[in-house]
C-alpha cells in the first residue's frame, strides 16, 4: 500500500514563499504528481517529477527524492488567488493515489 | 481542446431514484476515470476504464453502476442511493491508463434525500 501525508493547512503572506512538504512510503511508484485544487473546482495538474530533482514551472517548483521518500511543491510570489487545496499523488501504471491534500492560505 | 465536460452540474435524488451522471471529452484519450470526494478530503478513486474496457473498480458498492459507451464518453448510472453517497463526483481523462497527467471535469455536486 501507500501512505502519503502532508501537512493539513499552512498560511502565507502574499509575496512570500511557500513549501509544502509530501512524505510517502511505498513499495514502488513512476512518478509523484502535484495537482492544484480551489474550493469547489475540479483539481488541476501543476507538475510532475519522475527522476530526483527539481522541476520548475514559473513561479511553482516541485523536487522529488526517491531516497528519502520526500517530495515538496514550492510557490513563490504568492498570489491571493493561490489559496487552494494542494494535492500530492503518486502514480503507478493504473492509478493515482493522493495525499489528503495541503489547504494553503495566502493573507495581504 | 483540452477540456473534459459533466453534466449535470448539479443533482439532487431521493433514496429511491434512478439517475446518470454523464462525462465526455475529445482528446482522444483512452482512459477514464470515476472519482468521489467529499468535503475536504482528497478525491476517491471509483473506476477506471481503459481502452473502452473496465480496468479498475474500487470494491465500489453495486448501487454504482459505470459505462463506456465509446472512447469520449463515460457514464456513472445510480439507483438506490444512500445520503451517505452525497459527494462531488469528478470525471478525469489521461492519454492512456497510469502515469500521465489526468484532466479533470468541473464535477456533479450529488445530493442524496
Amino acid at each position: 500500500g501507500q501512505n502519503i501525508d502532508q501537512p493539513t493547512e499552512m498560511t502565507a503572506t502574499e509575496g512570500a514563499i511557500v513549501q509544502i512538504n509530501c512524505t510517502y512510503q511505498t513499495s514502488g511508484f513512476n512518478g509523484l504528481f502535484w495537482y492544484q485544487q480551489h474550493a469547489g473546482e475540479a483539481p488541476t495538474f501543476l507538475s510532475y517529477n519522475v527522476l530526483d530533482g527539481l522541476e520548475e514551472k514559473g513561479r511553482f517548483s516541485s523536487f522529488l527524492s526517491r531516497s528519502k521518500g520526500y517530495s515538496y511543491l514550492l510557490l513563490k510570489e504568492l498570489q491571493m488567488k493561490d489559496s487552494a487545496s494542494y494535492l500530492c499523488a503518486l502514480s503507478n501504471d493504473y492509478k493515482l493515489s493522493f495525499g489528503a491534500g495541503t489547504t494553503v492560505t495566502v493573507r495581504a | 481542446d483540452t477540456e473534459v465536460t459533466q453534466t449535470p452540474k448539479h443533482l439532487v435524488m431521493g433514496m429511491t431514484n434512478k439517475k446518470s451522471l454523464k462525462c465526455e471529452q475529445h482528446m482522444g484519450h483512452r482512459a477514464m476515470y470515476w472519482y468521489k470526494q467529499k468535503a475536504k478530503k482528497p478525491p476517491e478513486l471509483m473506476f477506471v476504464y481503459s481502452y473502452e474496457k473496465l480496468s479498475i473498480n474500487e470494491s465500489v458498492p453495486s448501487r454504482f453502476s459505470p459505462e463506456c459507451p465509446n472512447s469520449s464518453l463515460l457514464n456513472l448510472h445510480l439507483h438506490a442511493l444512500q445520503p451517505e453517497d452525497s459527494a462531488l463526483y469528478l470525471c478525469a481523462s489521461s492519454p492512456l491508463q497510469g502515469s500521465y497527467e489526468q484532466y479533470f471535469g468541473p464535477g456533479t455536486r450529488l445530493t442524496v434525500t
